[in-house]
């Protein structure tokens, strides 16, 4: 069974440019998370979605993030602009039911020069 | 703010030893999590407690939470070379977000 799914992997982009990271959660999970993980904070939940609505995006930095699901299948977080301080790894994770486990995503590394 | 404090941040040590990684809060977490993650790859969840004073094993892992569910203890016994990764603990702040510690980066050397 495949797991979730990011793309792409790494990212290198020069700041100030518009920054798509895409995520296709596991069949059947109706539950999706966004972290950021850098070294100095760690792993940081970002924003969730369950059915597809999204239910707590408190940890969303700045106007400049965006996260949107479509469909059960499909959900991408946005940057715009970026700036060099956005350089991390962000993953997606998701969950059948919000309180069950969650299963990662191996992440999109993100560079912004 | 919850935060989670893992310690030690770093830890190398020789195949065969014993190890106990920590996670401390002042906050109370409705259960806590495990994680373990490698290199290019995202965290991978190990085990969840929820009671106060649960006590779990995973074969040579021996996880602990604390009576007051504030804290928790992993203990390794007789380390091996693919233990190495990062260790992550998380909380769950009774809303079902997970807080996250900042990880516990174990190197066992052969």
């Amino acid at each position: 069974d495949a797991g979730v799914i990011q793309s792409p992997r790494h990212e290198v982009t020069e700041m100030g440019q518009e920054v798509t990271l895409r995520c296709k959660p596991i069949s059947g999970h109706n539950s999706l998370f966004w972290y950021r993980q850098t070294m100095m904070r760690g792993l940081e939940l970002l924003i969730y979605f369950n059915n597809n609505v999204p239910i707590d995006d408190s940890g969303m930095p700045e106007d400049r993030f965006s996260a949107k699901m479509p469909n059960a299948s499909f959900s991408t977080l946005k940057i715009q602009p970026s700036e060099p301080r956005d350089s991390a790894v962000y993953f997606c994770a998701s969950s059948k039911g919000f309180y069950n486990e969650q299963f990662f995503g191996p992440g999109t590394r993100l560079t912004v020069l | 703010t919850q935060l989670l404090e893992q310690s030690p941040q770093f830890l190398s040590i020789q195949e065969g030893e014993n190890l106990t990684v920590y996670c401390n809060s002042s906050s109370v977490f409705s259960s806590l999590q495990w994680y373990r993650q490698e290199p290019g790859e995202g965290p991978v969840l190990l085990v969840t407690v929820v009671t106060g004073g649960e006590v779990k094993k995973l074969k040579r892992l021996t996880f602990q939470f604390g009576d007051a569910r504030k804290d928790s203890s992993l203990h390794i016994t007789a380390a091996q070379p693919g233990d190495t990764g990062l260790y992550l603990c998380a909380g769950d702040d009774q809303g079902g977000k997970l807080i996250f510690g900042q990880g516990t980066e174990l190197s066992v050397k052969p």
